[in-house]
């Protein structure tokens, strides 16, 4: 069964301070794996999305990374600034022929504080 | 702009009642989906639609309908049959489906609580 596991489940740190949020996935067979940030009550926004050849990607302050072999990824967030407060998910989409699946994980949530 | 629309964005449902939350989405894109959020819980796939009059059923779709008679709209309706229906509703939408290598661009959500 194709799971991802993220953790924390819940994470506060003070304003400035750089965190790491993990994920880890049994999904085969693999196609990409994404990050996406949710605000409280809102839709989720795609941060960065990673292929099986990709180590590391970054987009502003936040930075992914990818071993495929132990299945795990990792999203840095650098200088936290008070906006960065949300939940952040981890999406996992395993090939089927010519579609794929998503598998999300139940997401970490950040709280960044004064 | 362009975006994906989802209203209401509070809804309140009676025991039997059935409702439908509504989707618009003017990016063109060909996919589009339903995701239901718990507390906890990962996203789960209600249903999906890949080109107009088609859809599918996702991992959840019981007590669930959909239709897709434009590009631009994919509503959900919340049946009776659908014992616990109260969560949040997420649409979503990607350049082509199914799915595949696609960035897929999510709606604001719905929260639909029964009363």
């Amino acid at each position: 069964k194709n799971q991802v596991e993220q953790s924390p489940q819940s994470l506060i740190i003070l304003e400035g301070k750089n965190c790491t949020l993990q994920c880890n996935y049994t999904v085969s067979p693999f196609s990409n794996l994404r990050w996406y940030k949710q605000d409280t009550g809102r839709g989720p926004v795609s941060l960065t999305i990673m292929t099986f050849s990709e180590n590391t990607k970054s987009n502003g302050r936040y930075t992914a990374t990818l071993d495929a072999d132990t299945k795990q990824s990792s999203l840095h967030i650098t200088a936290s600034q008070l906006s960065d407060s949300a939940s952040y998910i981890c999406v996992v989409s395993a090939r089927a022929g010519t579609a794929s699946k998503l598998t999300f994980g139940t997401g970490t949530r950040l709280q960044v504080t004064l | 702009d362009g975006g994906i629309t989802q209203s209401p964005k509070y809804l309140f449902r009676k025991e039997g009642q059935n409702v439908t939350l509504s989707c618009e989405q003017n990016l063109n894109h060909d996919a589009m989906y339903w995701y239901r959020q718990d507390p906890g819980q990962g996203l789960r796939l209600i249903y999906y639609s890949q080109i107009v009059n088609d859809f599918q059923k996702g991992d959840i779709a019981e007590g669930y309908s959909v239709s897709r008679e434009k590009k631009e709209s994919f509503p959900l309706t919340v049946t009776s049959a659908q014992k616990n229906p109260t969560a949040f509703y997420l649409c979503a939408s990607s350049i082509q489906g199914p799915l595949y290598g696609n960035t897929i661009y999510f709606g604001e959500g719905s929260w639909l609580t029964v009363v």
